[in-house]
């Protein structure tokens, strides 16, 4: 079945560090790929995706590629704040025929920046 | 616009009671998916709806959990005969996907905290 594997967590780092989570996925078809985070005492974030292969989502400086060769979706980021402090989940959904849409996710990653 | 709510915020109950967890989506977002986040499990799936029909029920883990949509918008997630490790935070999030339109970001809500003594 379809599954997503993160690196795990937590990772700390102190302030304009770089980033980098890992994220791979196995699945039938061509799923869509998302990064969510949880920031602390808040809801889930949509924070980027990626609906096909190549493929670059951003924001708020984040970024991830849609790498269908590694069937990866890393998520970088340049230079970390204290305020990027939360859980990052990769996620993957499919819509192909039979399919809902249904979200699986990684484990999340735990993301603490230090001043 | 208003977000995906969620209701109560929070609720402890005793092992054994019935309890009813509510979902308000997006206006107009026909699909509806139910999640769970639990410390040993992560987050998992556990039904689908769109419009009212649950076409896949196949994440709820046991014939204690029910869930129901009426008028295409409203859910509510019942679990029967709760047991201690039903305790989880319940999420809702709500699309405009169907199986075709490959709109498929899903807002979602604050969650629902349930504890089971």
């Amino acid at each position: 079945g379809n599954s997503v594997t993160q690196m795990e967590g937590p990772v700390t780092l102190s302030e304009e560090a770089f980033l980098t989570i890992n994220c791979t996925y196995t699945a039938t078809g061509y799923p869509s790929l998302f990064w969510y985070v949880q920031y602390p005492g808040e809801g889930l974030q949509l924070l980027l995706k990626a609906t096909k292969a190549d493929d670059k989502g951003s924001n708020k400086g984040f970024e991830a590629t849609y790498r269908k060769e590694t069937t990866s979706f890393h998520l970088e980021k340049g230079s970390v704040q204290v305020s990027d402090s939360a859980v990052y989940f990769c996620a993957l959904s499919d819509l192909g025929s039979g399919n809902t849409g249904k979200l699986i996710f990684g484990q999340g990653t735990t993301l603490q920046v230090k001043p | 616009g208003a977000g995906v709510s969620q209701s109560p915020s929070n609720k402890v109950t005793e092992k054994g009671k019935d309890v009813e967890l509510r979902c308000d989506p997006i206006s107009g977002h026909t699909a509806l998916y139910w999640y769970r986040q639990s410390l040993g499990q992560g987050l998992e799936f556990l039904i689908y709806f769109q419009g009212n029909s649950a076409p896949d029920k196949s994440g709820l883990p046991s014939d204690r959990f029910s869930a129901e949509r009426t008028g295409g918008s409203v859910s509510t997630l019942t679990i029967q005969r709760t047991q201690q490790e039903d305790s989880a935070v319940y999420l809702c999030a709500s699309s405009l996907a169907s199986a075709t339109s490959g709109t498929d970001t899903q807002y979602f809500g604050p969650g629902t905290r349930l504890t089971v003594l």
